[in-house]
């Protein structure tokens, strides 16, 4: 168990829909990343963020936006639900930002379905 | 251009040999960071063994180590005894400084491999 938790486990829905998925970082993280993976893309980079704070944006499209509360957990939102945007979701957390060496936790991740 | 490569599509090994599983990368910045993660089948993304560029030993995690060779940017796992439960893909991902170099921020990740341990 990596302490990161996400919710829901699964999730399907409709094209046109708008989902919501939640992050909860390590306890003391400060930094939340959110990443997609697909067949066909890979494991790509969506958003950073950093103590509520827009840090890095990944290949993420419009239809996606994210933000990290005060209490550190963090959202993503999907709406305008494509095909293929069909993947599963991973949060990870760091303490931060200050280093390379700095381990990303990942989460147990969303699967997302869209039909 | 590719940031960081796994030639090796799948690889096999008997249960308690050893396998390396390939990794090259590319960058600019001298510093950065080099991690390995197993993905087993059912999904969960599992931290295994870290390097930095500027560490002068090659990291070791218990079966796991790390073959860093700088000048040639790569970064090789080595599983040692495999067992049965090392079946997995596994992925090498480099951390790198953000646009405007005053942060670290994401992971690129390579395709990554399927290792399948065989009894």
């Amino acid at each position: 168990d990596s302490g990161v938790t996400q919710t829901p486990k699964h999730l399907i829905t409709a094209t046109g829909q708008r989902v919501t998925l939640r992050c909860s970082p390590r306890s003391g993280d400060l930094s939340v990343y959110w990443y997609q993976q697909s067949l066909d893309q890979g494991l790509q980079f969506l958003i950073q963020y950093y103590n509520g704070e827009e840090r890095a944006k990944g290949n993420i499209l419009e239809r996606f936006s994210a933000q990290q509360f005060p209490d550190l957990h963090s959202e993503l939102n999907l709406s305008s639900l494509e095909l293929g945007d069909s993947a599963l979701y991973f949060c990870a957390s760091s303490v931060g930002v200050a280093g390379g060496h700095e381990t990303q936790y990942f989460g147990p991740g969303t699967r997302l379905l869209v039909l | 251009a590719q940031k960081i490569t796994q030639t090796q599509p799948g690889m096999f090994v008997q249960e308690k040999e050893a396998v390396t599983l390939d990794c090259t990368y590319d960058t600019s910045d001298p510093s950065y960071g080099l991690f390995w993660y197993k993905q087993p089948s059912s999904g969960e993304m599992i931290f295994l063994i870290y390097q930095g560029s500027y560490d002068q030993q090659n990291a070791t995690e218990g079966r796991y180590s790390l073959n860093f060779q700088k000048a040639r940017k790569s970064a090789n796992l080595v599983i040692s005894a495999s067992q049965l439960g090392d079946s997995a893909m596994y992925f090498c991902a480099m951390r790198e400084r953000n646009a405007g170099g005053t942060s670290y921020g994401k992971l690129t990740f390579g395709q990554g491999t399927i290792l399948t341990v065989h009894p």
